[in-house]
């Protein structure tokens, strides 16, 4: 049962164009999303974040955008770079019944910028 | 301050074996949660910690278990090596909502 979906596992996009990575969630209770750039041989680090309560949040060239009642968030780059080539991972915040946290990820886009 | 810190960063066993991977924390995290990552699965979470305390499990089987020291360092243990555990395993420190990943330790069961 996968909560937290990533259906494009691969995206490719020429330098300075806008790149679009999509994630479509289940669980109406997660109430915090995040998304995570990983690249290879390193751990996931941590990119962006945007809480329920809020549609939108910029930071940089990265915004993220969050639609509740569709369930879908969508991270934007722009313009995008070669160093963003990389797996970025969509993942999402809920309580367990003792008041802490569980994160669930999804399984990840890989996004190549071509120069 | 100095990263997550996961040893070893390789290692090769064999099925039935047992292995032990070490993680530890960002100096001040009391929060250690391990991951699984495996082509097509992404990040499947294993358990979080916290002050020692075990808070969080997810979905896997008992031969899977972990503990946290009072230094907040974490280990966690795989018993009876299965060739579907081979994988990255991640930990990832955290003070409040974002968490902070090692480089994770790569695991092969032959």
């Amino acid at each position: 049962d996968q909560q937290v979906k990533q259906n494009s596992p691969s995206l490719s996009v020429q330098e300075g164009r806008i790149s679009i990575l999509n994630c479509d969630y289940t669980n109406s209770m997660f109430d915090y999303f995040l998304w995570y750039k990983k690249y290879p041989a390193e751990g996931p680090t941590f990119l962006i974040s945007i809480s329920s309560i809020k549609d939108k949040n910029e930071d940089g060239r990265f915004t993220v955008f969050l639609n509740k009642s569709a369930k879908h968030l969508s991270l934007h780059i722009v313009p995008s770079q070669p160093g963003d080539s990389a797996v970025y991972f969509c993942a999402a915040r809920s309580m367990n019944s003792g008041g802490y946290q569980k994160v669930t990820f999804g399984i990840g886009t890989k996004l190549q910028v071509i120069p | 301050k100095a990263g997550v810190t996961q040893t070893p960063r390789y290692l090769i066993k064999t099925r039935g074996q047992q292995v032990t991977l070490s993680c530890s924390p960002i100096s001040g995290h009391r929060s250690v949660s391990w991951y699984q990552q495996t082509p097509g699965q992404g990040l499947q979470f294993l358990f979080e910690y916290f002050s020692e305390t075990q808070r969080n499990k997810g979905n896997f089987p008992g031969r899977f278990s972990g503990r946290q020291f009072s230094n907040s360092r974490s280990e966690m243990n795989v018993s009876t090596l299965e060739l579907g555990d081979s994988a990255l395993y991640l930990c990832a420190s955290s003070p409040d909502r974002e968490q902070f990943f090692g480089p994770g330790t790569r695991l092969t069961v032959l």
